[in-house]
């Protein structure tokens, strides 16, 4: 059983172009999370998948972020034009029922703009 | 909205010493309460979690944690530290409601152990 896993693990990215963060969660889990850890701000929801339902976006910090799961499965996490405030550790993590209050968390994506 | 607290920021206690990491949460209601520890570049790891029923609760590594009501806390406890415990610890909350299990997190508390 692989836990959930994420690509890149660091990205170096110049301002206003645009990255692709994955995550791959666990086999199975139905429910997939975003979060962002950042200095300023700690850790903070993004958005949330669960099972067909529509995404709970309510976290994303602007209109340049947005995230797709394909198939249930693998999901990516899209940020344009970035900025230098996106340098942050992006944080997927998964569930599944009867558990999905027990969240289980990828190693992240350290994105770094310059 | 529900929040967390985590008021120290920073502790530093010797091996083999006893450790209480402070967390207070904000909510009208029983939220799910969890700790979760980050070792350095790794993701979170859950250490215990409380949703109901007895309010002292076990978790990995031999870490444990109270749930008081009266005082809105729910502090991590670990009787003798070792040095591989040294890491970021927090806290969070999820509203008890099914369909809204995002984790709102408590800043983080560092842990720094000295022989």
């Amino acid at each position: 059983g692989a836990g959930v896993s994420q690509s890149p693990s660091n990205k170096v990215t110049e301002k206003g172009k645009d990255v692709e963060l994955r995550c791959d969660p666990i086999s199975g889990h139905t429910a997939l999370y975003w979060y962002r850890q950042s200095l300023g701000q700690g850790l903070e929801f993004l958005i949330y998948f669960q099972g067909n339902s529509a995404p709970d976006k309510s976290g994303l910090p602007s209109d340049r972020f947005s995230a797709e799961r394909t198939g249930g499965s693998v999901s990516t996490l899209t940020i344009q034009r970035t900025q230098q405030e996106d340098s942050a550790v992006y944080l997927c993590a998964s569930s599944s029922y009867p558990d999905f209050y027990e969240q289980y968390f990828g190693p992240g994506t350290r994105l770094t703009v310059t | 909205a529900q929040s967390v607290t985590q008021p120290d920021i920073h502790i530093t206690v010797s091996e083999g010493a006893s450790l209480e990491l402070r967390c207070n949460y904000s909510y009208g209601a029983t939220p799910y309460l969890f700790w979760y520890v980050q070792s350095p570049g790794q993701g979170l790891q859950l250490l215990l979690k409380y949703f109901s029923g007895d309010t002292l609760v076990q978790g990995i590594k031999g870490f444990e944690a109270e749930f008081k009501r009266s005082q809105s806390s729910f502090n991590l406890r670990k009787p003798s530290v070792h040095w591989s415990d040294a890491a970021e610890y927090f806290c969070a909350v999820v509203r008890s409601n099914f369909g809204n299990e995002k984790l709102t997190f408590g800043t983080g508390t560092r842990l720094t152990i000295i022989p």
